[in-house]
């Protein structure tokens, strides 16, 4: 069946670091989201990829999205304490349904 | 800015005990989502609807039902509690499957002794 696989599952990172998470699928999506939850909150949305190749920034940021449209990558340069969470990718399943489908989370502690 | 609320942040029941977990939704999506999230697993999909009456089965539907009688309320129920229910439940809601966000409510964490 449809996997998304995210590594790592966890990141401990110094203050100022650089942190990355992959995500990769066993299918071809038509588009990647990808989702923050902080300690004791709920997912948020953060952005929508669609295009092969596309790359997205928003501020320390840096979303991309592979050609084949198969893996995708978060990466957060300089950390800071606010970036801790769990990052989760997901996309949509290849069944009629459509529905998201959610790897199982990079978790980011950072370390002041 | 959409807002998706669930009614209970903390639940603890019995086994055994039917169990329902309401969540409303005030942009008037289509589309509902109940998933439960455990360390380690994600967040796995229990049921969706698309419209109102209409619900379909997600990737772990055993052991749960839902009902969608008005667009802005989906329910879960658990008929008969059971300890390996014991997680975290996040409704969801969207306006497009699969190609727009989701928009979640806080969360129950739910406790069955």
């Amino acid at each position: 069946g449809q996997q998304v696989m995210q590594i790592p599952q966890y990141q401990h990172v110094q203050e100022g670091e650089d942190f990355t998470t992959y995500c990769n699928s066993s299918t071809t999506l038509s588009n990647i989201q990808w989702y923050k939850q902080r300690p004791g909150g709920h997912p948020v949305f953060l952005i929508q990829l669609v295009k092969s190749g596309e790359v997205k920034k928003q501020k320390r940021l840096t979303f991309q999205f592979g050609e084949a449209k198969k893996n995708s990558s978060l990466h957060i340069t300089a950390t800071q304490t606010t970036d801790v969470g769990t990052y989760f990718c997901a996309g949509p399943q290849q069944t009629g349904a459509n529905n998201l489908f959610f790897g199982t989370g990079t978790r980011l502690t950072v370390i002041p | 800015d959409v807002k998706v609320t669930q009614s209970s942040r903390y639940l603890v029941k019995r086994t055994g005990e039917k169990v329902f977990l309401e969540c409303v939704q005030d942009m008037d999506h289509e589309n509902m989502f109940w998933y439960r999230q455990d360390p380690g697993l994600g967040l796995r999909l229990i049921y969706f609807s698309y419209d109102v009456k209409m619900k379909e089965k997600g990737d772990i539907p055993e052991g749960y039902s839902v009902s969608r009688e008005k667009k802005e309320r989906f329910s879960l129920i658990l008929e008969s509690a059971s300890t390996n229910q014991t997680s975290m439940y996040l409704c969801a809601s969207s306006r497009d499957r699969g190609r727009s966000p989701l928009h979640f409510g806080n969360g129950t964490r739910l406790t069955v002794t």
